[in-house]
């Protein structure tokens, strides 16, 4: 059973343009959340979707950012008009039931290292 | 959410125990424990989780403190692939709790071979 894949694992961005991180979460699950982890620094909570569903957003930063998870094909983390504040890693979580769990563990992707120059 | 604290780091030797202190003072009743390891370059892993009596798995054994202010992570013989960053965290079952996990800055472990 494949894990979390997390696409790109790098990326290189300039100053100003876009960057796409592609999450396709573990086989059979619907729940989806970015983290973000800034250079020396712990995770934070970025967003929760389900399909088709922003469920919590309250992490994510007012501009610039926005999350998707359409009914087919992985979930996506857009950041627009990139500045060098945004070169973290991104990580993405899924897991199989509603994160209201609290037993329920989250499987974690290898993350996407946005470089911002 | 509850506060964890952990120490930064720790060391021990290959093939030793190792015992990963947490304190948490303020956990309420309906809070989980959980614990989180982050290995170089990688994505957090769960390791394992307890609300009330002590717990086994394959990796990992979780002793709780009869109050439940404390608990400690143990590693019943550490391998150089042991060596990570082990976080503890406080999940509720009320609302956004329980999927924010909170990563504080976690206890940095070193594998000696």
């Amino acid at each position: 059973n494949a894990g979390v894949m997390q696409n790109p694992r790098h990326l290189v961005r300039r100053r100003g343009q876009e960057a796409r991180l592609r999450c396709s979460p573990m086989k059979g699950h619907s729940h989806v959340y970015w983290y973000r982890q800034l250079p020396e620094e712990g995770l934070k909570f970025m967003v929760y979707l389900q399909k088709e569903n922003i469920i919590d957003e309250s992490g994510m930063p007012k501009e610039r950012f926005s999350a998707e998870f359409p009914k087919e094909g992985p979930s996506i983390l857009r950041i627009q008009q990139v500045v060098r504040g945004d070169s973290a890693a991104y990580f993405c979580a899924s897991s199989p039931n509603s994160g209201t769990n609290p037993a329920g563990e989250l499987f974690f992707g290898e993350g996407s290292r946005l470089t911002v120059l | 959410d509850a506060k964890t604290t952990q120490p930064n780091s720790m060391e021990s030797n290959e093939e030793e125990p190792v015992h990963l202190p947490c304190n948490h003072s303020t956990i309420s009743g309906t809070d989980y424990i959980h614990w989180y390891r982050q290995l170089p370059s990688q994505g957090p892993e769960y390791v394992i989780h307890g609300l009330t009596s002590n717990v086994n798995n394959r990796m990992a054994s979780l002793a709780i403190a009869e109050d439940r202010k404390s608990s400690t992570l143990i590693l019943h013989r550490a391998t150089l692939r042991d060596a990570a960053v082990y976080y503890c965290i406080l999940r509720d079952h009320s609302g956004a709790g329980s999927y924010q996990l909170t990563f504080g800055k976690g206890t940095k472990l070193s594998v000696i071979p």
